[in-house]
């Protein structure tokens, strides 16, 4: 009964690839987000939907493009990944804006 | 703009200790301040929000807007609470209008030792 859930949970790819990560929340919240965590523990909001509405981009390069196909997922889709893209994303979801956020477990992303 | 700051990247007390992790912030509304703490290699968990008022795990945290601070407490450390510590606050991003984000501090990696 995991309320925010993420695959895979571990990804090890090479540079230039084009890679999937996949949010789901059984919460029933309207809003959804992911953030990346550095190799400093540094958390940063990348991207926030509101009932499937990109609400919040902030200034992720193109390459990045979320997706979300209905109010319980939000996928993240990485063009061309590049040895910076290493880290940890976490996908969160709140029952709606300005609200506690509730996390994933997370994606270790690592490109070598 | 908003911002949160942490000033301790790292903090170690003994174990019974009083333990003060702290957190400023730059708002220039009316701002939702929370605790988050991250143990070893598992996620993000709310640990409290200051209009709660409410103490979880013997913490405590208190919202001083004179001081824009939001410093959370305890009076007595346990091991267990060796985590990651992040301050974050609910704002309206850049875009405005209804749109709240969170902006997290950069954290503080508390370790009680025995």
């Amino acid at each position: 009964d995991t309320a925010v859930s993420q695959t895979p949970k571990y990804l090890v790819t090479q540079m230039g690839n084009d890679k999937s990560i996949k949010c789901e929340q059984n919460l029933g919240h309207d809003t959804m987000y992911w953030y990346k965590q550095d190799s400093k523990k540094f958390l940063k909001i990348m991207f926030s939907y509101n009932n499937k509405e990109l609400i919040i981009n902030e200034t992720v390069p193109n390459r990045f493009s979320p997706k979300s196909p209905d109010k319980a997922h939000l996928n993240l889709h990485i063009n061309s990944l590049e040895l910076g893209d290493s880290a940890v994303y976490f996908c969160a979801s709140s029952p709606r804006l300005g609200y506690e956020q509730y996390f994933g477990p997370g994606t270790r992303l690592t490109v070598t | 703009a908003q911002r949160v700051t942490q000033p301790e990247k790292l903090l170690s007390v003994f174990k019974g200790a009083p333990v003060e992790l702290k957190c400023n912030y730059s708002y220039s509304g009316s701002p939702e301040l929370f605790w988050y703490v991250q143990y070893s290699r598992q996620r993000l968990q709310l640990l409290l929000r200051h209009i709660s008022r409410e103490s979880i795990k013997g913490f405590t945290a208190d919202l001083n807007k004179g001081e824009t601070s939001f410093h959370l407490k305890k009076p007595f450390a346990q091991e267990e609470d060796s985590a990651m510590y992040y301050c974050a606050l609910s704002g309206r991003s850049r875009s405005g209008g209804s749109n709240y984000k969170l902006t997290f501090g950069k954290g503080t990696l508390l370790t009680v030792n025995p």
